[in-house]
């Protein structure tokens, strides 16, 4: 049973690069048709899609938040990665790594809390 | 303000039947796919429903999900006071912009 846990830094200064990362464990990154995905949840809030990566290296971002994101894949590392950049306090959430493979996100990382604070 | 349109809250008592909807245009829901996630407090997003009506290994049949037109809805039969969350419907939108979107979220209370 594959298994998503995210890591990264948990508080973040305004303006600065949010970067996160979301280790597989029980299978590669390397197979399968998956789309690698990072979600995120804003205190008290609903779920936002960020965006996601392709097996094939494909990438499809939210559009409102196309201009600040970048997702990648490390096959040596089994790891997909997320960098925000130019943050802001409306970034602070739970962010959550994730795959979709039925259309639907059917395996979720237990998620890593990121603040934006001075 | 979601793209796809869910009641912010809905209660019923312990053994009776609820359902949610979801609300969205002809460029979501109407084309695409409908999932369910079912969110307990303090944890991640579990998958309950994908491809509007069918339910992942481990879910049992109390809960079902149906779609017409451009809503969709979630049924849960047999509430029980473990059922008391927050449970949010997802799709593609093909729009000019393409990207996933979620509805707001269901706060589901189990009197």
């Amino acid at each position: 049973q594959v298994q998503l846990q995210e890591s990264g830094p948990g508080l973040v200064k305004p303006s600065q690069t949010l970067s996160l990362t979301c280790t597989v464990s029980g299978g590669s990154i390397s197979s399968g048709d998956y789309y690698w995905s990072w979600i995120r949840q804003p205190p008290g809030k609903g779920l936002e899609w960020i965006g996601y990566i392709y097996y094939s290296g494909s990438t499809y971002y939210n559009p409102s938040l196309k201009s600040r994101v970048t997702i990648s894949v490390d096959t040596s590392k089994n790891q997909f990665s997320l960098k925000l950049s130019s943050v802001t306090a409306a970034d602070t959430a739970v962010y959550y790594c994730a795959i979709n493979r039925m259309d639907a996100f059917d395996i979720w990382g237990q998620g890593t809390m990121v603040t934006v604070s001075s | 303000q979601s793209v796809l349109t869910q009641p912010p809250s809905v209660s019923a008592a312990p053994g009776q039947k609820v359902t949610i909807s979801c609300s969205g245009s002809s460029s979501n829901i109407g084309n695409n796919y409908v999932s369910w996630y079912q969110q307990l407090p303090g944890t991640a997003p579990k998958l309950l429903i994908y491809d509007n009506n069918k339910r992942p290994s481990g879910i049992p049949d109390r809960f079902s999900g149906s779609k017409s037109g451009t809503s969709a809805t979630l049924g849960i039969t047999g509430l029980q006071t473990g059922d008391e969350a927050d449970y949010y419907c997802g799709t593609w939108d093909s729009s000019l912009s393409a990207h996933w979107v979620f509805g707001g979220g269901t706060k589901l209370t189990v009197l």
